[in-house]
């Protein structure tokens, strides 16, 4: 089975742009996170969806957003960008809340 | 703000040293504790998933330990080898939706 996939994986923006990040989850994976990671921090929690519906959000702006489809994949939106949005991030696919997640590679996002 | 703390940082192994290394958390309201490995350029990978008070878990060499009374859990690595290098995360789940990280502990295994 294939892992969770996200695209693109490196990205660079300038800042004021918006930036639309893909996810697509293990297949039968219905939980869909996003997570931010910072050089030097842990992960922290943007989004969660669960069945196309979002369950939880991190403390972030509301120039993030996110969306998941039908088929269970997900976007992520960021408007008005920031140099500070500058980051990796991280999806992850999980059966239910709770079960370990399942984390794609990434995409390096870069904001000059 | 939940505030899950690892330490050290990062720490030098040679090859065939064993260690461990310690990821702290607020001991109210418990429910797991996930630990991460995270190789460079890969994806992190989930370790172990631990609940219960004494809970011990094990991979191959490495295994983990958790005390929620007093909020602690111990990873170790036992006969470090090269391909043991990388962070390794240590999260919160707190029965909503998220994970809480910590900043995680680097391991280089010198060969």
């Amino acid at each position: 089975d294939a892992g969770v996939t996200q695209s693109p994986t490196h990205l660079i923006k300038t800042r004021g742009q918006h930036v639309t990040l893909r996810c697509s989850p293990i297949s039968g994976h219905k939980s869909v996170s996003w997570y931010q990671q910072v050089l030097g921090q842990g992960p922290q929690f943007i989004f969660q969806y669960y069945e196309k519906e979002e369950r939880g959000r991190g403390n972030f702006p509301d120039r993030f957003s996110a969306r998941q489809f039908p088929n269970y994949s997900s976007e992520l939106n960021v408007n008005a960008l920031l140099l500070g949005d500058s980051a990796l991030y991280l999806c992850a696919s999980s059966l239910v809340v709770g079960t370990p997640l399942h984390f794609g590679n990434g995409t390096r996002l870069t904001v000059t | 703000i939940l505030n899950v703390e690892q330490s050290p940082q990062s720490l030098h192994v040679q090859e065939g040293d064993s260690t461990n290394f310690t990821c702290s958390f607020p001991s109210s309201n418990f429910y797991a504790l996930h630990w991460y490995r995270w190789e460079t350029a890969k994806s992190p990978e989930a370790l172990f998933v631990m609940t219960l008070n004494g809970d011990e878990k094990k991979k191959g060499r490495i295994s983990a330990t958790l005390n929620t009374k007093e909020g602690y859990s111990y990873l170790y690595i036992k006969g470090s080898q090269p391909e043991d290098s990388a962070t390794y995360l240590c999260a919160l789940f707190l029965g909503d939706y998220k994970l809480s990280f910590g900043a995680g502990t680097t391991v280089t295994v010198r060969a």
